[in-house]
């Protein structure tokens, strides 16, 4: 079945650094993904609509300049988390869409979780 | 746009018994409604959907009622076990659009053995 990769599954960084966070559709190619935060016993909050080849959309009060979203090809959108601080440690989380159907609407990854110190 | 609500937020069942978890949407064009279960520091794992032109789904233990007047559906567990425990989330979007997923609150079920 299709499969969502996400990496890294954790990582620490300091405050005022960039992190990077990568989301692969393995077997499938993905035109829209879609990225996630999760805080500690919350839902989903969906940050983002990334579209391969465009600008992503953005949710109401995420900031686009801060959390840098790039879908360059039809299996990898990156997130990019710049100048993290403490308040961005949270779970992260992309799903992509299988525009060829099948059963599901979106297939989920297994989620990043970024700390920041 | 949509608004998912999601009870209980927190269910402890003794192993054996059924869990029943239920969603309200308010979006009538909704027509896609899925079911997640995530553990503890994974991401969430489709458990069973359920589409507009069908009423009810079952697959084994696991079971998804749709009632599209009042615009609620709901998850029914039946003969619970330990490993049922985790937290569920239901979801409503519309299907074939590309368009994102709205979740409930989610739910911390719990099976005592």
């Amino acid at each position: 079945g299709a499969v969502v990769s996400q990496h890294p599954s954790w990582v620490i960084c300091k405050s005022g650094t960039s992190v990077k966070i990568e989301c692969r559709s393995l077997d499938f190619q993905a035109t829209t993904m879609f990225w996630y935060r999760q805080f500690p016993k919350q839902s989903l909050m969906l940050m983002a609509t990334s579209n391969e080849g465009s600008k992503a959309t953005y949710e109401q009060g995420v900031e686009k300049d801060k959390f840098l979203i790039n879908h360059a090809s039809l299996t990898l959108s990156t997130l990019t988390v710049t100048s993290a601080h403490p308040e961005d440690s949270s779970f992260y989380i992309c799903s992509a869409r299988n525009p060829a159907g099948g059963p599901r609407e979106q297939y989920f990854g297994p989620g990043t979780r970024l700390t920041v110190t | 746009g949509e608004n998912v609500e999601q009870h209980p937020s927190t269910l402890s069942v003794q192993e054996g018994d059924s869990a029943v978890i239920k969603c309200t949407y308010s979006d009538s064009a909704s027509n896609y409604f899925p079911w997640y279960k995530q553990e503890l520091g994974k991401g969430p794992q489709l458990i069973i959907d359920i589409r507009s032109n069908v009423g009810e789904k079952k697959d084994q233990r696991i079971a998804v009622t749709l009632n599209k007047t009042a615009k609620h559906f709901s998850l029914h567990i039946t003969e619970t076990q330990p490993e049922d425990s985790a937290v569920y989330f239901c979801a409503a979007s519309k299907a074939n659009t590309g368009n994102q997923f709205y979740f409930g609150t989610g739910t911390s079920l719990t099976v005592i053995p």
